[in-house]
């Protein structure tokens, strides 16, 4: 069965520190896998996608994603965390072929200032 | 950018009424919306796919006679829950697909229900 897991469903981290968040995903095609940020009172908000071609995708807000077939991993990545940039985080895969979006559990970021 | 408004963001019923939820896609059409669920600290939920002009097609295990959806148009799908009990109290969110833009989805800001 599809599903995306999402290790980590706490990360704090320091404004200014790097910031990785992890997503695996089980599928059995070439997935097309997406990450979204969640602010209270906002709808779910797109940061990248990764649909083929170059494994390293770059997003809004200075985050990037590399996707890796042989860990079934596509991790968020961001060099300085803002402390706007705390929000949950949301790794999902779209089904072939029906457009349905399969969700991680999230993960909620805290940035200390 | 596409822009799904959801209304209300927020509504609080007694236990036995009806509440209809709304998705407008504001800026592009969306001929399939999609209706999440989202339970506290968990992700969300698919719970139906909603085609403009047909039926909506549910995801196992939820009641299509508790949550009635309707697509009237390219760009307003409703959701209503019918009869709402306590159990139904969570936050719902729906998304339009952009017909131009392959393969993205955009999100409401979501409804929390809570059913007294």
């Amino acid at each position: 069965a599809q599903s995306v897991t999402q290790p980590d469903i706490h990360i704090t981290v320091s404004e200014g520190a790097s910031l990785e968040l992890r997503c695996n995903y089980s599928y059995g095609a070439t997935p097309y896998l997406f990450w979204y940020v969640q602010s209270p009172g906002q709808g779910l908000q797109l940061l990248l996608k990764y649909f083929s071609g170059d494994t390293l995708v770059q997003g809004i807000k200075g985050f990037e994603a590399e996707f890796k077939r042989s860990q079934s991993s596509f991790n968020l990545r961001k060099p300085s965390v803002h402390w706007s940039d705390a929000a949950e985080y949301f790794c999902a895969v779209e089904t072939s072929g029906t457009y349905k979006y399969i969700f991680g559990t999230g993960t909620r970021l805290k940035v200390l200032a | 950018g596409a822009v799904v408004s959801q209304h209300p963001s927020r509504v609080i019923c007694k236990s036995g009424t009806s509440v209809k939820i709304e998705c407008r896609s504001l800026d592009f059409q969306a001929t399939t919306m999609f209706w999440y669920r989202q339970f506290p600290k968990q992700s969300l939920m698919l719970m139906a796919t909603s085609n403009e002009g047909s039926k909506a097609t549910y995801e196992q295990g939820v009641e299509k006679d508790k949550f009635l959806i309707n697509h009237a148009s390219l760009t307003l799908s409703t959701l209503t829950v019918t009869s709402a009990h306590p159990e139904d109290s969570s936050f719902y969110i729906c998304s339009a697909r952009d017909l131009d833009s392959r393969r993205n989805q955009y999100f409401g800001a979501g409804t929390r229900l809570s059913v007294l």
